[in-house]
């Protein structure tokens, strides 16, 4: 067990759609990452939280938002949802150095499902 | 560009046999970190090994143990009579400094399947 927790596990939803998929990072990390597995594109990362700042933006979808709330949980939100949207989320935290490069452990996972 | 290569895709060994996982990487940074990620079937990513550009030291760590070598930007790893509980995709990851402050480049993933 990692310490970071994802909720929900799993996700069903139709396109068009809007979801939210929460994460609560390991006890005293500041930085959040949020990444997406499929089987097309693999693991791609599409953004970093740092003390509720954003950090880092990858390949996130304009569709896509997220933010880290004050006790440093953060949420991901995804809107208008298409098939293409079906995949494995994955949240993970680190400690927080001011170079970022910390270890990063991953939560579980929200496994997502577009019909 | 930053890129993490692992060329096999799966491999297939029988219990107590080791197993050795390819990782090629290329980055302009002069100081990155290397990691190495599995993902067993039940999905979760599992944090393995870290390695800084700065140290080439190879250790082992129980039946782990991996070979950087600088000169060819490949970061190895092996596991040693491997057991059926090793069965997962395993994940070579590329952390980088400038540019992309915390952001991981994984590769594709190497599908480790040990039979008994």
């Amino acid at each position: 067990d990692s310490g970071v927790t994802q909720t929900p596990k799993h996700l069903i939803t139709a396109t068009g759609q809007r979801v939210t998929l929460r994460c609560s990072p390991r006890s005293g990390d500041l930085s959040v990452y949020w990444y997406q597995q499929s089987l097309d594109q693999g693991l791609q990362f599409l953004i970093q939280y740092y003390n509720g700042e954003e950090r880092a933006k990858g390949n996130i979808l304009e569709r896509f938002s997220a933010q880290q709330f004050p006790d440093l949980h953060s949420e991901l939100n995804l809107s208008s949802l298409e098939l293409g949207d079906s995949a494995l989320y994955f949240c993970a935290s680190s400690a927080g150095t001011s170079d970022g490069t910390d270890t990063q452990y991953f939560g579980p996972g929200t496994r997502l499902t577009v019909l | 560009a930053q890129k993490v290569t692992q060329a096999q895709t799966e491999i297939s060994v029988v219990e107590k046999e080791d197993v050795t996982l390819d990782c090629v990487y290329e980055t302009r940074d002069t100081t990155y970190y290397l990691f190495w990620y599995k993902q067993p079937p039940s999905g979760e990513l599992v944090f393995l090994i870290r390695r800084n550009s700065f140290d080439e030291q190879n250790e082992i760590s129980g039946r782990y143990s991996w070979n950087f070598q600088k000169s060819t930007s490949s970061f190895n790893f092996t596991i040693t009579a491997s057991q059926v509980v090793d069965s997962a995709v395993y994940f070579c990851a590329l952390g980088m400094t400038t540019d992309s402050w915390g952001k991981l480049q994984f590769g594709a993933g190497t599908q480790v399947v040990v039979t008994p």
